[in-house]
């Protein structure tokens, strides 16, 4: 059974700080990774994709992926209070249909 | 209108009731989806339609029913549901291209909430 993993916090960071969250995926054959930002009471809004070992940058985004570990993480730079929501890790492989974690709760507190 | 759009964005409905969700796609994608939202629980994937032809089931309930009838609208028909089955529902689109798709588009969800 394909599963992916994440801490569901919530993660508290300071306004400013590194926001670092997390994921862990069973299916080796994976190999398109997603992160959602999902606000409360709002629907999920893709913010990044990675399908190279390696990092990805976007603004102040950075997705990280090690295929050998099978783990992907998002990094916030600078984050702001606005950057308070769920995010949600998704991972798809042979079929192109992701299988989405349970979601990192993240605070930015001022 | 773009993105996304679905109707309602709150539903609340008696046991015996039939209601329908409205989904309704304005990026020229080829592939939507329906999914459940529970607290606590990752997103279910309950029914996909590719080029308008349902490619998967998940298992769901019979008193889900989908329908697609072209590539710009998907609605779910709701009849006779359970409390359980109270949550958000939220419909998206992709487009999929050998195999491989690029992030998805979701919609605002309907809030169902089965009395």
């Amino acid at each position: 059974q394909k599963e992916v993993e994440q801490n569901s916090g919530p993660l508290s960071v300071p306004e400013g700080a590194i926001a670092s969250l997390n994921c862990t995926y069973s299916d080796r054959g994976s190999q398109s990774f997603f992160w959602y930002r999902q606000y409360s009471g709002k629907s999920p809004e893709l913010i990044m994709f990675i399908y190279s070992n390696g990092d990805k940058e976007d603004g102040r985004f950075t997705a990280q992926l090690n295929k050998a570990s099978q783990y992907v993480s998002l990094l916030i730079r600078d984050s702001q209070p606005s950057d308070s929501a769920t995010y949600l890790c998704a991972a798809s492989g042979g079929s192109y249909i992701p299988t989405f974690g349970r979601g990192t709760s993240l605070i930015v507190h001022p | 209108e773009t993105g996304v759009t679905q109707t309602p964005r709150h539903l609340v409905m008696g046991m015996t009731n039939k209601k329908s969700l409205k989904c309704e796609q304005h990026l020229g994608h080829n592939a939507m989806y329906w999914y459940k939202q529970s607290a606590k629980k990752p997103l279910e994937l309950m029914f996909v339609y590719n080029f308008k032809e349902q490619t998967e089931n998940n298992s769901v309930p019979s008193r889900f029913s989908p329908e697609c009838p072209n590539s710009s609208h998907l609605f779910l028909h709701l009849h006779t549901l359970q409390p359980e089955d109270s949550a958000l529902y939220l419909c998206a689109s992709s487009q999929e291209s050998e195999g491989q798709i690029y992030g998805y588009t979701f919609g605002s969800g309907t809030r169902l909430t089965v009395v």
